[in-house]
């Protein structure tokens, strides 16, 4: 069946735009969860939804970050007025229930650059 | 607060050889996963252990939880050039939430 999905895969943005990241999750996953990579580091937690809702959103680094889950399914991150220590690679992962013994499948990511 | 310290942060050894890496805590963790991510790729699951002193193996690679479940090793034999990657370790308390290690980047030199 079809994996994780994200979309675009690679973004170059301006300083001061802003951006929003797309992830098809597994059909059926109920769990959702957002990572940020900086080059060459480990995944930083931003988001988790499970379901629509979003009992987990600690990890989101400022107000200009946000994200949605419509449908239980797609997700959108968005990132308004973009700084350039926001680039990095975005990580989504899905995972059937959101307990800690699922496997977390993730997709390729989405790299972002910020100018 | 880093909760889960992985060590060491980058390894390069010769195609053959043994090798350990760790991942360790203050806190018990309920679950600990361990990762494996190539360039470009999202990170894969390689296993999940979920009891104290449990010891799982796949293949060449050998995956122990600690007696306390607050740390975990793998450790791989005859490491081969496939082997090269960033490994992550991800524990899970008991209310489920999920906290990743920094890595362990890996390189084995052919």
């Amino acid at each position: 069946g079809a994996g994780v999905s994200q979309s675009p895969s690679n973004k170059v943005t301006e300083k001061g735009k802003d951006v929003e990241l797309r992830c098809d999750p597994i059909s059926g996953h109920t769990a959702l969860y957002w990572y940020r990579q900086s080059l060459g580091q480990g995944l930083e937690f931003l988001i988790y939804f499970q379901g629509n809702s979003a009992p987990d959103k600690s990890g989101l680094p400022s107000d200009r970050f946000s994200a949605e889950r419509t449908g239980g399914s797609v997700s959108t991150l968005t990132i308004q007025r973009t700084q350039q220590e926001d680039s990095a690679v975005y990580l989504c992962a899905s995972s059937r229930s959101g307990r800690g013994t699922d496997t977390q499948y993730f997709g390729p990511g989405t790299r972002l650059t910020v100018l | 607060t880093q909760l889960l310290e992985q060590s060491p942060q980058f390894l390069s050894i010769q195609e053959g050889e043994n090798l350990t890496v760790y991942c360790n805590s203050s806190s018990v963790f309920s679950s600990l996963q361990w990762y494996r991510q190539e360039p470009g790729e999202g990170p894969v699951l390689l296993v999940t252990v979920v009891t104290g002193g449990e010891v799982k193996k796949l293949k060449r690679l050998t995956f122990q939880f600690g007696d306390a479940r607050k740390d975990s090793s793998l450790h791989i034999t005859a490491a081969q050039p496939g082997d090269t990657g960033l490994y992550l370790c991800a524990g899970a308390r008991g209310d489920d939430k999920i906290i990743f290690g920094k890595g362990t980047r890996l390189h084995i030199l052919p």
